[in-house]
């Protein structure tokens, strides 16, 4: 089992610049979760999907923000235009989904630590 | 609305010493509850988790959590610390209804002294 991977592990980038960030969940979880963390706010819950359909994204700061689920095994989360304030680690997560799935553990990836200058 | 709120940014403990980090949260509804361990530049693993069997749940690294409806309370407790135990640790609850969302704690940081 190779876990939840996640690219690229550090982003550096201009403000104004667009930026995607990419993940692989662990195969045959079918929920998928992506988090934010930063020293003010701590661990945020931006988004997350079951099955590729996003179920909730009030999350989401603003409409620079979008994710994609395409597939059960990929999903996106881009910002465009990307500001200084975006600056976090940005966590993707994924769980079995289905009945009595909700007390299944999240599996966490490495993160991605972005930079906006 | 579910939440937690953890009590306590910064624990700092002695080699040897008991640790106790406190977890308190809200729900309306049965709660599955969760501790989370993260080591520096790394994703958070799970320590333990309480999902309505037993109230005293044990996890990996010595560690282990006692449920308590009446105080809406779930610490994580270890009899000795580590200095391999020094991480930010949080607390998790299931979100409302049947979503399934995990809303997280602060989280509290864990130094262990020699």
């Amino acid at each position: 089992d190779a876990g939840v991977i996640q690219s690229p592990r550090h982003e550096v980038t201009e403000m104004g610049q667009e930026v995607t960030l990419r993940c692989k969940p662990i195969s045959g979880h079918n929920s998928l979760f992506w988090y934010r963390q930063t020293m003010m706010r701590g661990l945020e819950l931006l988004i997350y999907f079951n099955n590729n359909v996003p179920i909730d994204d009030s999350g989401m700061p603003e409409d620079r923000f979008s994710a994609k689920m395409p597939n059960a095994s990929f999903s996106t989360l881009k910002i465009q235009p990307s500001e200084p304030r975006d600056s976090a680690v940005y966590f993707c997560a994924s769980r079995p989904a289905g009945g009595g799935s909700y007390n299944s553990p999240l599996h966490f990836g490495n993160g991605t630590r972005l930079t906006v200058t | 609305a579910q939440s937690v709120t953890q009590l306590g940014s910064h624990v700092s403990v002695s080699e040897g010493a008991l640790v106790l980090l406190r977890c308190n949260y809200s729900s309306s509804v049965p709660p599955y509850l969760f501790w989370y361990v993260q080591y520096p530049n790394q994703g958070l693993q799970l320590l333990l988790k309480y999902t309505s069997a037993a109230t005293l749940v044990k996890g990996i690294n010595g560690f282990e959590a006692e449920f308590k409806k009446s105080e809406t309370s779930f610490h994580l407790t270890k009899p000795s610390a580590h200095m391999s135990d020094a991480a930010e640790y949080f607390c998790a609850v299931t979100g409302s209804g049947n979503t399934g969302k995990l809303i997280f704690g602060q989280g509290t940081t864990l130094q262990v002294k020699p």
